[in-house]
């Protein structure tokens, strides 16, 4: 079965940038798409196409993506930022749906 | 605006079967991918299935077994489709969300409308 991996964790300070990153090997031809999910709450869409950031999410949110590695980039990381995030992406022939592990962002 | 919610018992035993619905209200059910998806406590998203509005379905390899998807229209603004887990065990406790699935310009599909969610737990 087809995995995305994300590390467990990422500790930043506020005001710092915050890198999250994904791997799974379907990433090379397919797009990889970011959510926020902060506790006790559904997940929010925060980066879609590996780039593309939906209307009303701060500009701080950027993603990209090179070969197997898709990367959400949270510049300036806000102690607001602090939740678990996902990545999600297809496998490779787009049928089925997957989710990373999530990794736990800490701003402090 | 169109808006989610999962409705369903909040408590099933060992060995019975999980129903859940998903009310589409505000918006067609037409033309999309709907989906469920799970989230033991304290665990990841797990990817349940998904239908289309014509019927057709697929879902999660490790839960295909069990599961079954369907979809009911309605000639009124509501539109509802359905999630149905036969012989739960304590594992398949979680919170259970529908959610839109969108089609990015590139044609692949993702989540860009979630329900609320809601906590199924399975004990005797």
């Amino acid at each position: 079965s087809y995995e995305l991996t994300q590390p467990p964790s990422v500790s930043v300070s506020p005001g710092q940038t915050a890198r999250i990153t994904c791997s799974g090997d379907a990433l090379a031809k397919t797009y990889a798409y970011w959510y926020q999910q902060k506790s006790g709450q559904a997940p929010v869409l925060v980066i879609y196409d590996d780039s593309k950031r939906p209307s009303g999410i701060p500009e701080r949110f950027s993603g990209s993506s090179s070969g197997t590695m898709a990367t959400l980039t949270i510049s300036g990381a806000q102690v607001e930022d602090e939740a678990d995030y996902y990545c999600y992406s297809t496998d490779s022939t787009g049928n089925h749906r997957v989710f990373g592990g999530g990794t736990k962002l800490t701003v402090l | 605006q169109v808006q989610l919610q999962e409705s369903g018992p909040g408590l099933v035993k060992p060995s019975e079967t999980l129903s859940l619905t998903c009310t589409v209200s505000g918006g067609s059910i037409s033309s999309n991918y709907w989906s469920w998806i799970r989230q033991s406590p304290g665990k990841g998203l797990e990817w349940i299935g998904y239908i289309y509005y014509s019927g057709s379905t697929n879902y999660n390899p490790s839960l295909k077994s069990r599961v079954t998807i369907s979809v009911h229209t309605s000639k009124n603004q509501f539109s509802q489709f359905s999630l149905k887990l036969s012989s739960v065990t304590a594992a398949d406790t979680a919170v259970y969300y529908c959610a839109r699935e969108y089609s990015s310009s590139w044609g692949y599909w993702y989540f860009d409308l979630w329900g609320r969610g809601t906590l199924v737990t399975v004990s005797s």
